[in-house]
């Protein structure tokens, strides 16, 4: 069973303040995605990364793929209270099926 | 449609009693996708579809439940027997191929009184 962690699990900051969000795994992946979940809303993808090493950066959020895929990191920049909701990691299975497996979550809450 | 759909949206149901979950995916979407989550929580896997492959059941909590996926399309998530620890928010969500987003659904909040 493949497995992710997120960490930390709750965080709540000052705005303006620089967080970062992780998500760990034993298992390689051939993408990790990242998703923000608002209240009575689904899931909402924000990024892909596919290669190892691999940063992206939307606008003050910058995600980073671990060199052996199997791990991931957000980092959000001057934290803004519309940054808040529940932060999910996905990996996309190696394999051929293809499944994805979801994180833990991280609920962030920014106070302005 | 334009998105995935699920109904009910709400639903309440007395202890004991079976449930069916519908969900309506993106169209041609392969890969269709069952969760639960309790309040504020992360996403607890239950069940995979994808194409004509054998569905990965590994994630349902029990045989109380049961999902199928009718031509590739529509699929119900089926809760027999309800019980009180059911009650959480089953979100469905479907995807194209491989590295694609999953897109999801608004959910079925099911309170099992």
């Amino acid at each position: 069973t493949q497995l992710l962690e997120q960490s930390p699990q709750f965080l709540s900051i000052q705005e303006g303040e620089n967080l970062t969000v992780y998500c760990n795994s034993s298992s390689v992946f051939s993408s990790l995605q990242w998703y923000r979940q608002e209240p009575g809303e689904g899931p909402v993808l924000l990024v892909t990364v596919v290669t190892g090493g691999e940063v992206k950066k939307l606008k003050r959020l910058t995600f980073q793929f671990g060199d052996a895929r199997k791990d991931s990191s957000l980092h959000i920049t001057a934290a803004q209270p519309g940054d808040t909701g529940l932060y999910l990691c996905a990996g996309v299975d190696s394999g051929g099926y293809q499944k994805v497996t979801f994180g833990t979550g991280t609920k962030l809450q920014v106070i302005p | 449609g334009a998105g995935v759909s699920q109904s009910p949206s709400n639903k309440v149901t007395e202890k004991g009693k079976d449930v069916e979950l519908r969900c309506d995916p993106i169209s041609g979407h392969t890969a269709l996708y069952w969760y639960r989550q309790s309040l504020g929580q992360g996403l607890e896997f239950l069940i995979y579809f994808q194409g004509n492959s054998a569905p990965d059941k590994s994630g349902l909590p029990s045989d109380r439940f049961s999902a199928e996926r009718t031509g590739g399309s529509v699929s119900t998530l089926t809760i027999q027997r309800t019980q009180q620890e059911d009650s959480a928010v089953y979100l469905c969500a479907s995807s194209l191929a491989r590295d694609r987003a999953a897109f999801f659904g608004q959910g079925t909040r099911l309170t099992v009184v």
